[in-house]
């Protein structure tokens, strides 16, 4: 399963509502994460089962779709938001979308 | 606290051998998948394989199949990632990471740089 991910970069101020998205070649029903990855820094698990917030993460973070569309949104992007975003597919073989870099404007 | 401490940074010549290891903590080891991804410099993230401690079951990506061995020792709580001959192409930070109930990584250790070069 191939995910690709749309913008592949985008430059946004603080307090912009930011949208990514991710689509799946075929139907993986609700079996998507979205990751944040700093410079330097391990991935962090954002959502999980498209939808799910993980615990601890800002409620700003949303995720929402299902089949083969999905949406990442911040809904005020705040300074430490700026960072890579990628979606990884759970269905088979786990693989991860190619990553959107989000730098400020 | 859910811990995953990787092994330290590595220098290796083509041709070397190398294992990397990954410890667990603060859950049950054996109870769940632990997966291995790859990235090179400037890159995106590759899923490399997961290996269930619990009964060392293990599942590649067709990328990665053959080009690399996971295990794991329950006994310590340990996953490894192993090379028998490194490419320069194997330059990269490679990072463990605890599979969750919903098949996501859900904890993450803090990367081992592998650096393959004459």
């Amino acid at each position: 399963i191939q995910l690709t991910q749309s913008p592949s970069s985008l430059s946004a101020s603080v307090g912009d509502r930011v949208t990514i998205t991710c689509r799946a070649s075929q139907g993986i029903s609700s079996y998507l994460a979205w990751y944040q990855q700093k410079p330097g820094k391990a991935p962090k698990l954002l959502i999980y089962a498209a939808s799910t917030l993980q615990s601890g993460v800002p409620s700003r973070f949303s995720g929402s779709g299902s089949g083969t569309d999905f949406t990442l949104t911040i809904s005020s992007l705040q300074p430490e938001d700026f960072a890579t975003y990628y979606c990884q597919q759970l269905n088979s073989y786990l693989s991860f979308g190619p990553g959107t870099k989000v730098d400020i404007k | 606290e859910v811990q995953l401490v990787q092994s330290g940074a590595e220098v290796k010549k083509p041709g070397e051998s190398l294992k990397i290891s990954c410890k667990g903590s603060g859950y049950s080891f054996t109870s769940y998948w632990i997966g291995w991804v790859r990235q090179m410099p400037g890159k995106g993230l590759e899923w490399m394989g997961i290996i269930y401690p619990g009964d060392s079951d293990t599942r590649y990506s067709p990328s990665f199949q053959g080009q690399v061995t996971i295990s794991a020792d329950k006994s310590i709580s340990t996953a490894y990632l192993q090379w028998s001959s490194l490419k320069a192409s194997d330059t990269a930070m490679y990072y463990c990471a605890r599979q969750g109930q919903w098949l996501d990584f859900d904890y993450w250790g803090q990367g081992t740089l592998v650096t393959v070069s004459s």
